[in-house]
């Protein structure tokens, strides 16, 4: 079957750090756009992070020094390393893959369930 | 940074037509897609490249992109539609994959 599940989160003090993870099965995460996306209690999606299948990474300026996405191909697997956490990273976290068709062609067609991060004293 | 915008809430009766617009700087140069989630769930994929529908998603759901605005439509509207409705696209500039602020269908 294919998923991803995505697991790591936690509650967490101010300027602390963590490391969510996201198994891939059905497919090769090396192979494709893989993608982190949160959504804050009662608000709407933010794309956050992206690494492509060639390795680049890309981050929104909301979390760009803070936040760094990775993968690992012997454990199919993607990972986003938070640090300098703030309240206003509170949110559920997303995994998922994105596809490309031709030029501007983008969109996500595999998320997983989330995982929960909670900033917090 | 790209802005998409979207109305906050749209509602429509069963039977009908629901449009949701988003709205973004020469958007139709660009492709948009479209995801529902329902409340407690992931966002799940109804459009891609403006009009395309993935595998399982009903045939009432359709797209365009044109101008500055990109439409999700969806026709003889059912309760199951009820749900929060988001767009995304790209931002060649900065290589930014963006999303609207998501607008929620009320089925009255």
């Amino acid at each position: 079957e294919v998923q991803l599940v995505e697991s790591g989160g936690d509650l967490i003090q101010p300027g602390g750090a963590l490391r969510l993870s996201c198994a891939a099965s059905g497919f090769t995460v090396n192979s494709n756009y893989m993608t982190w996306v949160r959504q804050a209690p009662g608000k709407g999606l933010e794309w956050i992070s992206i690494i492509y299948s060639g390795g680049a990474t890309y981050y929104a300026d909301s979390v760009k020094g803070r936040f760094s996405i990775s993968r690992d191909s012997s454990m199919n697997a993607a990972y986003l390393q938070l640090a300098g956490l703030r309240a206003e990273d509170t949110a559920l976290y997303y995994c998922a893959r994105v596809s490309r068709g031709a030029s501007k062609i983008w969109y996500f067609d595999l998320w997983g369930r989330g995982t929960r991060v909670t900033v917090s004293s | 940074s790209y802005d998409l915008t979207q109305p906050p809430s749209v509602s429509v009766f069963p039977g009908q037509t629901a449009s949701i617009t988003c709205s973004g700087h020469k958007l139709g140069e660009n492709f948009a897609s479209w995801y529902q989630q329902r409340p407690g769930q992931s966002p799940v994929m109804v459009l891609y490249q403006n009009n395309k529908r993935p595998s399982g998603i009903p045939e009432r759901f359709s797209g365009s992109n044109s101008g500055d605005t990109a439409t999700l439509t969806i026709s003889g509207t059912q309760a199951m539609d009820e749900a929060d409705y988001y767009c995304q696209s790209w931002d060649s500039n900065t290589a930014a994959l963006v999303f609207g602020g998501g607008t929620k269908l009320t089925v009255l």
